[in-house]
């Protein structure tokens, strides 16, 4: 069965750096593109960030462009998430999340079918 | 970007009532629309894509309609599961958006 794992997450000062992982399983993770999508205390989804199921494409939600980056490593079946230069507002609830469908053409139009179950980043002083 | 309004945010209803939860977009986006459950503490779920296609093993009670720029999701006879707060999500291009949510909760 499916199975995303996050993990990474943490209590961090402004300013300061953290990287997520996302362990996938159950599925080929080299066929599918993958989003973080994160939700901060007590509000709704926001999407994060998306990278192709070969890398050669990303997108960033304007929140984080410049300060995030998206990346995976196929041979470990891993998703990453660079976050820099946190701030308060980046505190939530990160999720990694799967493409419902393996997409191979320019244009990928699919909605998210598998979510993993969160890891909390707290950015405080 | 493309904006969604969706609603209401709240809905009050009983065991037993049909529902009816809209999403609005600032631009048209064929049928690339999607409805997610969330219950606190868990991740989301895909309920319905496609702006009507059900996921496979959601209940037949839950119903999506619309195309363009406004959608409609339908929970027809509510039962004690589904008190959950739902999101609509465009993915017809990025960045993906979702909708504030619609938390439908005990009246």
């Amino acid at each position: 069965q499916v199975q995303l794992v996050e993990s990474g997450g943490g209590v961090v000062q402004p300013g300061g750096s953290l990287r997520l992982s996302c362990a996938a399983s159950g599925f080929t993770f080299s066929s599918y593109g993958m989003h973080w999508v994160r939700q901060a205390p007590g509000k709704g989804l926001e999407w994060v960030a998306f990278i192709r199921y070969d890398g050669s494409n990303k997108y960033y939600a304007d929140s984080v462009k410049g300060r995030f980056t998206i990346s995976r490593d196929n041979s470990k079946n891993t998703l990453y998430l660079q976050m820099n230069s946190l701030r308060a507002e980046d505190t939530a609830v990160y999720y990694c999340a799967k493409d419902y469908l393996p997409v191979r053409g320019v244009l990928v139009r699919t909605p998210l079918d598998y979510w993993g179950q969160g890891t909390l980043v707290t950015v405080s002083s | 970007a493309i904006w969604m309004t969706q609603s209401p945010s709240l809905l009050s209803a009983s065991t037993g009532d049909r529902v009816t939860i809209s999403c609005r977009m600032s631009q048209g986006i064929s049928s690339y629309l999607a409805w997610y459950q969330q219950k606190p503490g868990k991740a989301p779920e895909l309920l319905i894509y496609a702006a009507s296609t059900l996921q496979s093993g959601v209940p037949s009670r839950f119903s999506g309609s619309g195309s363009g720029t406004d959608f409609t999701l339908t929970i027809s006879c509510l039962q004690s599961e589904d008190f959950a707060t739902y999101y609509c999500q465009q993915y017809y291009s990025f960045p993906r958006t979702f909708g504030q949510g619609t938390k439908v909760e005990i009246k």
